[in-house]
């Protein structure tokens, strides 16, 4: 069973406009949240974090949003760039030590 | 360039054989992941070593097996290999300290035919 989901397995976006790529966990006892983004033939890049004890988090152009009792993560990109577009996994830190869960990535496609 | 290092980048085999991929991590880092990579999934994470010992294990099948040598170097083993391990393997390396970000290889793209 899947403790991280990422349900839309693309998004496409206009240069300029918000990119909203969601997250859903299923174990309240998560209390780390992070995002990575992945270009075709290179590992994952960290993105973004949030603990549990915040409910957003903010890095230039990049937003993470948490709601526990909804247990759902966002990540905001605003403006959107073409250079933006990979693909966006949401992990969580579920067994500590950082070992992340993934999710299965959403792609990101941001057009001029 | 996430100072990881992975060898080799491409890897073709048979069915049955044997492989090692091999890991530096960055320098400084004691803490080495191992993650793969299938087709249809996301990054299913397969073991971690701390400063050469085992310190989280995940769905890791029994035939594939890592260890992280003095140097902080890292080897995954897979051997018996069937067709369903085709896949893209990374390797990660953190200080280890908990809660902190990973810093991925390029990874290696095995090939079981």
């Amino acid at each position: 069973d899947q403790q991280v989901k990422q349900n839309s397995p693309s998004l496409s976006v206009q240069e300029g406009r918000i990119s909203i790529l969601n997250c859903d966990y299923t174990n309240s006892m998560f209390d780390y949240f992070l995002w990575y983004k992945k270009y075709p033939a290179e590992g994952p890049t960290f993105l973004i974090s949030i603990s549990s004890i915040k409910d957003k988090n903010e890095d230039g152009r990049f937003t993470v949003f948490l709601n526990k009792s909804a247990k759902h993560l966002s990540l905001h990109i605003v403006p959107s760039q073409p250079g933006d577009s990979a693909v966006y996994f949401c992990a969580v830190d579920s067994v500590g030590y950082s070992t992340l869960t993934f999710g299965k990535g959403t792609m990101l496609l941001v057009s001029p | 360039d996430s100072g990881v290092t992975q060898t080799p980048k491409h890897l073709i085999t048979a069915t049955g054989q044997r492989v090692t991929l091999r890991c530096s991590p960055r320098s400084g880092d004691l803490s080495v992941y191992w993650y793969q990579q299938s087709l249809d999934q996301g990054l299913q994470f397969l073991i971690q070593y701390y400063n050469g010992e085992e310190r989280a294990k995940g769905n890791i099948l029994e035939r594939f097996s890592a260890q992280q040598f003095p140097d902080l170097h890292s080897e995954l083993n897979l051997s018996s290999l069937e067709l369903g391990d085709s896949a893209l393997y990374f390797c990660a390396s953190s200080a280890g300290q908990g809660d902190e970000k990973l810093f991925f290889g390029s990874g290696t793209q095995l090939s079981v035919l």
